[in-house]
């Protein structure tokens, strides 16, 4: 089966930039979707078709999608973008999450 | 506003079923699949499957069929997930989303509130 692979943990200063990869077969001949999620609280839609932000978005969310591996980049980040980051894809008809990551605001 | 509000936590025992809902509101629900996502205590997010609310047909993770089956009734805009043959690590926190479909792939531009359902003897 498929899988996506994200790092565990990034660590970042407030006002700094954070970059959360997501690696997976060939990833970048499929879109990727972004999902954050606050402790207790359901995911978040925060990035669409590799680079798309819905309304209501930050800009200082962004993300890239080439080869096998998307990035969710985070720039000017805050302490409320403390949260944990998941990308998806689709493969043969199936909904796959990446493992996760959780982002720490110093 | 678009809302999807999912019934109360539950508590079953190991080989029973659960049944979990799901009512939209604020959207055409025939106009966009639903989807059912779960989250095991501590762990990531997991994809079960999907339903046309418009034709009734459905489509399951492999790892979930024979065990999962995705209903809905049109005439109150509600979904329902039905879990079979319940184990301990079934113990999850269930939710229902719903979203665009785009360039080939759908989106989860929208979430339920979550259920918690607890296999425990």
């Amino acid at each position: 089966s498929y899988e996506l692979t994200q790092p565990p943990s990034v660590s970042v200063s407030p006002g700094q930039t954070a970059s959360i990869t997501c690696s997976g077969d060939k990833l970048g001949d499929k879109y990727v979707c972004w999902y954050q999620q606050k402790p207790g609280q359901s995911p978040v839609l925060i990035i669409y078709e590799d680079s798309k932000r819905p309304s209501g978005i930050p800009e200082r969310f962004s993300g890239s999608n080439s080869g096998n591996t998307a990035t969710l980049t985070i720039s000017g980040t805050q302490a409320m973008d403390e949260a944990d980051y998941y990308c998806q894809a689709w493969d043969s008809s199936t909904g796959v999450f990446g493992t996760g990551t959780k982002v720490t605001v110093l | 506003q678009v809302q999807l509000v999912q019934s109360g936590a539950d508590v079953k025992k190991p080989g029973a079923s659960v049944k979990v809902s799901c009512k939209a509101s604020g959207y055409t629900f025939t106009g966009y699949y639903m989807h059912w996502v779960r989250q095991a205590p501590g762990q990531g997010l997991e994809w079960m499957g999907l339903i046309n609310p418009n034709s009734g047909g459905a489509d399951y993770a492999q790892k979930f069929q024979g065990r999962v089956a995705m209903t809905r009734d049109t005439s109150i805009s509600t979904a329902y997930m039905e879990l079979s043959r319940l184990r301990y690590d079934d113990t999850a926190v269930y939710y229902c989303a719903s979203g665009f479909y785009g360039s080939g792939s759908y989106r989860f531009d929208y979430w339920g509130q979550g259920t918690l359902v607890t296999v425990s003897s």
